[in-house]
C-alpha cells in the first residue's frame, strides 16, 4: 500500500498569505496525485487532478505541482473561504489511499 | 447536473451488517466512462477508500476490508450499494459515495451519511 504523508498537519495563516502544502508518497506514483478541499460538515471537493491539472470552477489561486514522490498544493493569496482541510489522494495503485490531511485555519 | 445521494440506517448494532445505497440522479450509473466508489471518514479523521464498482459489476476492494465488503450495482434503479458485515465501533464513520476510482480521481461526491455502530 502506498502511504501519503502530508505536511504540515495544521497551518494558521493570515488572509492574502501564500499557503504551501506538501504530499510525499512512499513510492513513485508518476502524476497520479489529486487534491481535495473539505470544509466543515461538507463532502470533499476536487481541486487539482493529476498533480497539476486545474478543475473547472476552482479559483485560479489553487495550483499543484510535482511528480514521482513529491507534490505540492499552493494557495496563492489565501481567502477566508479557504479555511478547510486539504487531502492528497493517489490513484496509481490499489488500494487507493489518501494523505492524513492538512487543516488550514484563518488567523 | 449529476448528483449522488446516500441512504440507509444511521445506527447499526455491533456484529450486524451495514447497508447503504447511493442513488445517482441526472446521469446514469451505466455510463461506461465512470467507476463508482464508496469512501468513509471516521469522526475527526481522514478518508479511507472502501472499494469501487463498474456498471458491468466488476469490483475492487480495499484489502483491509475485503473480507467484509460487498459492493453491487442496480442499473434498473440507477443505484449502487455497499454492504459491510460484522461491524464494530471502528466502523463508525461518515460514508460517502463518489464517482471515480478506476485509476483516477473522485470528481463527484454525495453529501455523506453518518453511520454509528452501537448497541
Amino acid at each position: 500500500e502506498i502511504v501519503l504523508t502530508q505536511s504540515p498537519d495544521f497551518q494558521s495563516v493570515t488572509p492574502k498569505e501564500k499557503v504551501t502544502i506538501t504530499c510525499r508518497a512512499s513510492q513513485s506514483i508518476g502524476s497520479s496525485l489529486h487534491w481535495y478541499q473539505q470544509k466543515p460538515d461538507q463532502s470533499p471537493k476536487l481541486l487539482i487532478k493529476y498533480a497539476s491539472q486545474s478543475i473547472s470552477g476552482v479559483p485560479s489561486r489553487f495550483s499543484g505541482s510535482g511528480s514521482g514522490t513529491d507534490f505540492t498544493l499552493t494557495i496563492n493569496s489565501l481567502e477566508a473561504e479557504d479555511a478547510a482541510a486539504y487531502y492528497c489522494h493517489q490513484s496509481s495503485s490499489l488500494p487507493q489511499t489518501f494523505g492524513q490531511g492538512t487543516k488550514v485555519e484563518i488567523k | 447536473q449529476v448528483q449522488l445521494q446516500e441512504s440507509g440506517p444511521g445506527l447499526v448494532k455491533p456484529s450486524e451488517t451495514l447497508s447503504l445505497t447511493c442513488t445517482v440522479s441526472g446521469g446514469s450509473v451505466s455510463s461506461g466512462s465512470y467507476y463508482w466508489s464508496w469512501i468513509r471518514q471516521p469522526p475527526g479523521k481522514g478518508l479511507e477508500w472502501i472499494g469501487y464498482i463498474y456498471y458491468s459489476g466488476s469490483t475492487n476492494y480495499n484489502p483491509s476490508l475485503k473480507s467484509r465488503v460487498t459492493i453491487s450495482v442496480d442499473t434498473s434503479k440507477n443505484q449502487f450499494s455497499l454492504k459491510l458485515s460484522s461491524v464494530t465501533a471502528a466502523d463508525t464513520a461518515v460514508y460517502y459515495c463518489a464517482r471515480g476510482g478506476g485509476g483516477g480521481y473522485f470528481d463527484l461526491w454525495g453529501r455523506g451519511t453518518l453511520v454509528t455502530v452501537s448497541s
